[in-house]
C-alpha cells in the first residue's frame, strides 16, 4: 500500500519557467493538501482540495499559484514564472476523511530557483 | 483562529537525557492534537495523537498528554535516542475537521552521544 507519492524529489528551475509539482494520494484517500516549508521554518498552509474541487485555497499568493486535484490523476501545484523565493519544500498530504485523524505526508518535492 | 505554539530550538540533549518539548493551543472546541516528527530531508511522519482530553498518545517511547485545563499537548521521552535527532511539529485538528490541521513552527532536536 503505497503513501503519499510526490514527483519530482528535486527540481531545479530558472527564474520565470513554470514549476510543476505532482502528488498521487493514498489510495482511498479523497482529501488532498499542500504546505509549504522555507529553510528553518515551519509548514505553512497553502490549499486543501477534494475530487475536482478547491475546498479552501486561503493560504495559496494570489498570483502566479495554482492547483487541481481532477477526477483522474495527481494532484498538481503549479507555480508560474518562478522567482528565487518560490525556492522552498513543498509537502502534500492526505486524508480519508477529514483531518481529524492526521494527514499522510509524502517526501516533499524541493524546488530550487536559479 | 486556532493556533499551536511549541518552544522554541535547537535543543541539545546527550543521550539517554530526559525530553521535554513544551506544546500550547489556541482553539474552540475540542481539537484533535498531534505531535509529528521530520527527519533530515525527508517529510513529516505522524508520532502520535490524542483526539479528546486526558488521552494520552504514544509511540516510540515518546508521550504526550492531551491537557484542556492548560491547552497543552506536551512531547516527552524518558530516554533520548542520537536517532531521535530530528524536528518536531505539534500541530491541530479543529473539532469539525474541515479545516486544515495547523503545525506550530517545530523544534529542532540535537542527541549527541
Amino acid at each position: 500500500n503505497a503513501g503519499v507519492m510526490q514527483n519530482p524529489r528535486h527540481l531545479v528551475r530558472r527564474r520565470g519557467q513554470e514549476a510543476r509539482l505532482r502528488c498521487s494520494p493514498m489510495k482511498g484517500h479523497s482529501h488532498v493538501y499542500w504546505y509549504r516549508q522555507l529553510p528553518e521554518e515551519g509548514l505553512k498552509f497553502m490549499v486543501y482540495l477534494q475530487k475536482e474541487n478547491i475546498i479552501d485555497e486561503s493560504g495559496m499568493p494570489k498570483e502566479r499559484f495554482s492547483a487541481e486535484f481532477p477526477k483522474e490523476g495527481p494532484s498538481i501545484l503549479r507555480i508560474q514564472q518562478v522567482v528565487r523565493g518560490d525556492s522552498a519544500a513543498y509537502f502534500c498530504a492526505s486524508s480519508r476523511g477529514t483531518g481529524r485523524n492526521g494527514y499522510t505526508f509524502g517526501s516533499g518535492t524541493r524546488l530550487t530557483v536559479v | 483562529g486556532n493556533s499551536v505554539t511549541q518552544m522554541e530550538g535547537p535543543v541539545t540533549l546527550s543521550e539517554e537525557a530526559f525530553l521535554t518539548i513544551n506544546c500550547t493551543y489556541t482553539a474552540t472546541g475540542y481539537p484533535s492534537l498531534f505531535w509529528y516528527v521530520q527527519y533530515p530531508g525527508e517529510g513529516l511522519q505522524l508520532l502520535l495523537k490524542a483526539t479528546k482530553a486526558d488521552d494520552k498518545g504514544s509511540n516510540k517511547g515518546f508521550e504526550a498528554t492531551y491537557r484542556k485545563e492548560t491547552t497543552s499537548f506536551h512531547l516527552e521521552k524518558g530516554s533520548v535516542q542520537v536517532s531521535d535527532s530530528a524536528v518536531y511539529f505539534c500541530a491541530l485538528s479543529e473539532s469539525s475537521g474541515n479545516t486544515p490541521l495547523v503545525f506550530g513552527k517545530g523544534t529542532r532536536l540535537s542527541v549527541i552521544a
